[in-house]
């Protein structure tokens, strides 16, 4: 069974720090890319930002250049988000998902997502 | 870039046949077939209905089907059920980027 188990979200004051991570299993992660979407409460997909299934590559929105960045390890099948100057646009369920290629691009695996707060 | 853009909502009667569209631009949707449709009932995870323009993955019933023209994607949904009910997102990649549309909620009245 596929499992993509998110942690490390919870509230965080304007400015501060927060490192997310996702645990996968249940496929070759080794193989597919890594990205995080996020879901602010009551609201729409947002893409922020995507690692290649190697983790040579990175892509970012352009929300959040400069202030995230992902990371993974694939010895331990686990991608990270490093989460820094956060504001309370960044309020929102943070979603791991493993984007793959067959016939075009898309994101076939989904976790349930981590509650990130940002607030005072 | 800017997000795509869905119809806020739709609904249909059980039976029915709906469309939701999704439209970008000659950078996005135009130019790749690697738009996808995601399904996503409150407090659950988005699932792929569709991918690659028109392909279902295994398990996804048949009376989801996606098609695209020019810059503009959709998704019908046939047979309605009450099940259908929920929040549906297009998505198309870009070299450096990924775009979500808006979102749009399925009523099945």
């Amino acid at each position: 069974e596929v499992q993509l188990l998110e942690s490390g979200g919870g509230l965080v004051q304007p400015g501060g720090s927060l490192r997310l991570s996702c645990a996968a299993s249940g496929f070759s992660f080794t193989t597919y890319d890594m990205s995080w979407v996020r879901q602010a409460p009551g609201k729409g997909l947002e893409w922020v930002s995507t690692i290649s299934f190697s983790g040579d590559r990175t892509y970012y929105a352009y929300s959040v250049k400069g202030r995230f960045t992902v990371s993974r390890d694939n010895s331990e099948n686990t991608v990270y988000l490093q989460m820094n100057s956060l504001t309370a646009e960044d309020t929102a369920f943070y979603h791991c998902a493993a984007r793959t290629y067959t016939i075009g691009w898309y994101f076939e695996y989904w976790g349930q997502g981590t509650l990130v707060t940002v607030s005072s | 870039q800017s997000a795509l853009t869905q119809p806020a909502s739709v609904s249909g009667s059980p039976g029915q046949s709906i469309t939701i569209s999704c439209t970008g631009t000659s950078s996005d949707v135009g130019v790749y077939n690697s738009v996808s449709w995601y399904q996503q009932h409150p407090g659950e995870a988005p699932k792929l209905i569709i991918y690659g323009v028109s392909n279902r993955p295994s398990g996804v019933s048949h009376r989801f089907s996606g098609s695209k023209s020019g810059n503009t994607a959709s998704l019908t949904i046939s047979g309605l059920q009450a099940e259908d009910e929920a929040d549906y997102y297009c998505s198309s990649y870009t070299i450096t980027t990924s775009l979500f549309g808006g979102g749009t909620k399925l009523t099945v009245l």
